[in-house]
C-alpha cells in the first residue's frame, strides 16, 4: 500500500523554484520523510531527508508541516538537468523496514527552456 | 569511480533460460540491496543483505530467485527459467551502516526475456 501520494507530472521554467508537493498522511512518529529522483536510464539518487525540522542542503530545500501529514521538496533553481521523476518515500528507523525504501511512481518534472 | 557498479548493463534472453547479474557496491557499504523496476513504475524492493547475510526477501522474490553475497563483498542475483514478466531493470543499492539514511544506486541491469 503507498505511503506517500504525489502529483503525477508537472512542468517548471528553468531558473524557477521547482515546488513539489507529498501527502504522507499516515506517516509514524519515527518515520522519516526522504526524497529521490531518477534521470531517465540512471539509477535513483538520494536527494534529501527529515523527520520533523525543515532540512536545506546544496541540491534542495525539505519543508515538513507541522503535523507532518505532507512535505514539499524545493528545487530553487531549476535547470534542465533537474529533469527527472522524483520520489517521496517514507522509512521508519530503527525497524526491520529500515532502509528497505518503498517507492510509489513518483512525479515526474520537466524542466523547460 | 567509486559507485555501484552493475553488470551486465543489458541482457537479452530467451523464455526458460538462466540469467546472473552482478552487483558490486561501494567498498565498505555492508548493506545491499536489489530492487526491480518495471516501465512507468518506480522501484520494488527484492532483497537486502547485511554483510553476507540475507535478512530479508520480498515475496515478489519467487522461488526461481536467488540471491547471494559470499564474504560480503559483491552480490549476485540469480533468475532461473526466465519468464517474459520478468523483463524489468533490475537495480542494485548500498549503503553503509544500518543507519545511513543515503542509499548508492547502481546504474541497472536492463533484462529482456524474449
Amino acid at each position: 500500500d503507498a505511503k506517500t501520494t504525489q502529483p503525477t507530472s508537472m512542468d517548471c521554467a528553468e531558473g524557477r523554484a521547482a515546488n513539489l508537493p507529498c501527502n504522507h498522511s499516515t506517516i509514524s512518529g519515527n518515520e522519516y520523510v526522504y526524497w529521490y529522483r531518477q534521470i531517465h536510464s540512471q539509477g535513483p539518487q538520494y536527494i534529501i531527508h527529515g523527520l520533523k525540522n525543515n532540512e536545506t542542503n546544496e541540491m534542495a530545500s525539505l519543508i515538513i508541516t507541522e503535523d507532518r501529514k505532507s512535505s514539499t521538496l524545493i528545487l530553487p533553481h531549476a535547470t534542465l538537468r533537474d529533469t527527472a521523476v522524483y520520489y517521496c518515500i517514507v522509512s521508519a528507523a530503527g525497524t526491520d523496514s529500515w532502509g528497505k525504501l518503498q517507492f510509489g511512481a513518483g512525479t515526474q518534472v520537466v524542466v523547460t527552456p | 569511480d567509486t559507485g555501484v557498479s552493475q553488470d551486465p548493463r543489458h541482457k537479452i534472453t530467451k523464455r526458460g533460460q538462466n540469467v546472473t547479474f552482478r552487483c558490486d557496491p561501494i567498498s565498505e557499504h555492508n548493506r545491499l540491496y536489489w530492487y526491480r523496476q518495471t516501465l512507468g513504475q518506480g522501484p520494488e524492493f527484492l532483497t537486502y543483505f547485511q554483510n553476507e547475510a540475507q535478512l530479508e526477501k520480498s515475496r515478489l522474490l519467487s522461488d526461481r530467485f536467488s540471491a547471494e553475497r559470499p564474504k560480503g563483498s559483491f552480490s549476485t542475483l540469480e533468475i532461473q527459467r526466465t519468464e517474459q514478466g520478468d523483463s524489468a531493470m533490475y537495480l542494485c543499492a548500498s549503503s553503509i551502516g544500518t543507519s545511513s539514511y543515503e542509499q548508492y544506486f547502481g546504474p541497472g541491469t536492463r533484462l529482456t526475456v524474449t
